[in-house]
């Protein structure tokens, strides 16, 4: 089975803290998935990647960086986090394939930021 | 611009019922669709992906179908049980761009 793992099931920051969240795969998938969740809105796609050292934008990178040095490892960074960042923050895998499915989750983060 | 719906947004039934999600989209140009089930405070679990060359797939007591020429898909559970209880998302991949456009979801409650 693919297993996707989040660092962290929780985590609590402060207004202007740069925040990192970590994201491990298992099954050496090409494309990886960052995601924020918010109720009334559903799942938005902040960042992905197709290959190591690879990035592409998604509907809303604003805020947001990544970083993949490794195939298994995509980084979300919150450069100066702040309160419209609290979320819950998902973070998914694919085989490559045109249309980058099926996506496997992890159990995602949810992130506060006071 | 495409966009998918899912409707209704909650629905309970009790246990036992066969019950039917739906999932609409705007653009009949899709490449695959996939449904997606997500538990209270944790991460998505696929559950089945029908491919535009396909009309339905199945697992277990799951059935999804795909229409292209009206733009829907629905997702079947039959025998219901308190477990399936969750949260139902829909996501399609557009031959455009290949990106995955996402529904809100239908939170569904089975009584026992």
């Amino acid at each position: 089975d693919v297993k996707v793992t989040q660092s962290s099931r929780y985590l609590v920051k402060r207004t202007g803290e740069k925040v990192f969240l970590e994201c491990v795969q298992d099954m050496d998938h090409e494309n990886m998935f960052w995601y924020r969740q918010d109720p009334g809105l559903g799942l938005r796609l902040i960042y992905f990647s197709y290959d190591v050292k690879m990035k592409e934008k998604g509907d809303i990178p604003e805020g947001y960086s990544v970083s993949r040095e490794k195939k298994e490892r995509f980084s979300l960074i919150l450069e100066s986090a702040s309160t419209n960042q609290t979320s819950m923050y998902l973070c998914a895998s694919s085989a490559p394939d045109r249309g980058y499915q099926p996506q496997h989750f992890g159990d995602g983060t949810r992130l506060s930021i006071l | 611009k495409q966009e998918v719906t899912q409707i209704p947004a909650a629905l309970s039934v009790p246990e036992g019922e066969n019950l039917v999600l739906n999932c609409s989209f705007t653009d009949s140009a899709i490449y695959n669709l996939q449904w997606f089930r997500q538990d209270p405070g944790k991460g998505l679990t696929s559950l089945l992906l029908i491919q535009s060359s396909q009309r339905e797939q199945t697992s277990g007591r799951l059935n999804a179908s795909l229409d292209k020429s009206s733009g829907r898909s629905t997702l079947y559970i039959a025998a219901s049980q308190p477990g399936d209880s969750a949260t139902y998302l829909c996501a399609g991949v557009m031959d455009s761009n290949y990106q995955l456009i996402w529904g809100a979801g239908t939170k569904l409650i089975i009584k026992p």
